[in-house]
């Protein structure tokens, strides 16, 4: 069974960088088959996926449009985890940040959810 | 405004049936892409509750069904429970965004 923990700060200032990290058990984050998504929840912009990252021989990264020019998402083999990295943060980042496992499309194992503050 | 349309909120009394409707387009359902559903309970991560459009999960009881006609699905829930009062969302892939894309979230009452 795969389990995903969540780990950082609940609360980031306004111009700097949010860092998430997401512990796996259960698989590797070199699996073939998977894939390591960051999505969040927020009241105004309801779920959004933001990126993922995942190793098909080598490692590949796809992000959404939204957040394209600010994110990193990132593995590491020697701690089985990935990260999430988003620069030049505002109010509007405000949510709850969630690790999700892929396959084929769907998310069948989440973290346990984050609640990121932007706030001064 | 999601790429995915549901409506904000139904409710059903205990026993009946309800459908949830997910509106898309050519670039996401209509395209053939896989259309997943989710429910979540207050203060929780979502559970994977259907994959490929009609698609159960180990664990997930059989009141719960979906469909794909077109550009939408549908969730359907039979025999309703109080249990069953959630969140849920619907999941595709859109190809205009080149990204995953969910709907806004449907709010179940059990009445």
């Amino acid at each position: 069974q795969v389990q995903l923990q969540q780990s950082g700060p609940g609360l980031v200032k306004p111009s700097q960088t949010l860092s998430l990290t997401c512990a796996i058990s259960g698989d590797s984050v070199s699996s073939n088959s998977a894939t390591w998504n960051w999505i969040r929840q927020s009241p105004s912009r309801g779920l959004e996926w933001l990126g993922r990252t995942y190793y098909r021989s080598k490692w590949y990264n796809g992000y959404a449009v939204s957040v394209k020019s600010r994110i990193t998402i990132n593995p590491d083999t020697s701690k089985n985890e990935f990260s999430l990295q988003l620069n030049s943060v505002t109010p509007e980042d405000t949510a709850v940040y969630y690790c999700a496992r892929g396959r084929d499309g769907y998310y069948a194992d989440w973290g346990q959810g984050t609640l990121v503050t932007v706030s001064s | 405004q999601s790429v995915l349309t549901q409506p904000p909120s139904v409710s059903g009394a205990p026993g009946q049936r309800v459908t949830i409707s997910c509106t898309g387009s050519s670039s996401n359902i209509g395209a053939g892409y896989d259309l997943h559903w989710y429910q979540q309970l207050p203060g929780t991560a979502p559970k994977l509750l259907i994959y490929a459009h009609s698609n159960r999960p180990s664990g997930v009881p059989d009141r719960f069904s979906g469909s794909k006609s077109g550009t939408s699905a549908s969730l359907a829930i039979s025999g309703l429970q109080a249990e069953d009062e959630a969140d849920y969302y619907c999941q595709s892939y859109d190809s205009s965004l080149s990204g995953w894309v969910f709907g806004g979230g449907t709010k179940l009452t059990v009445l």
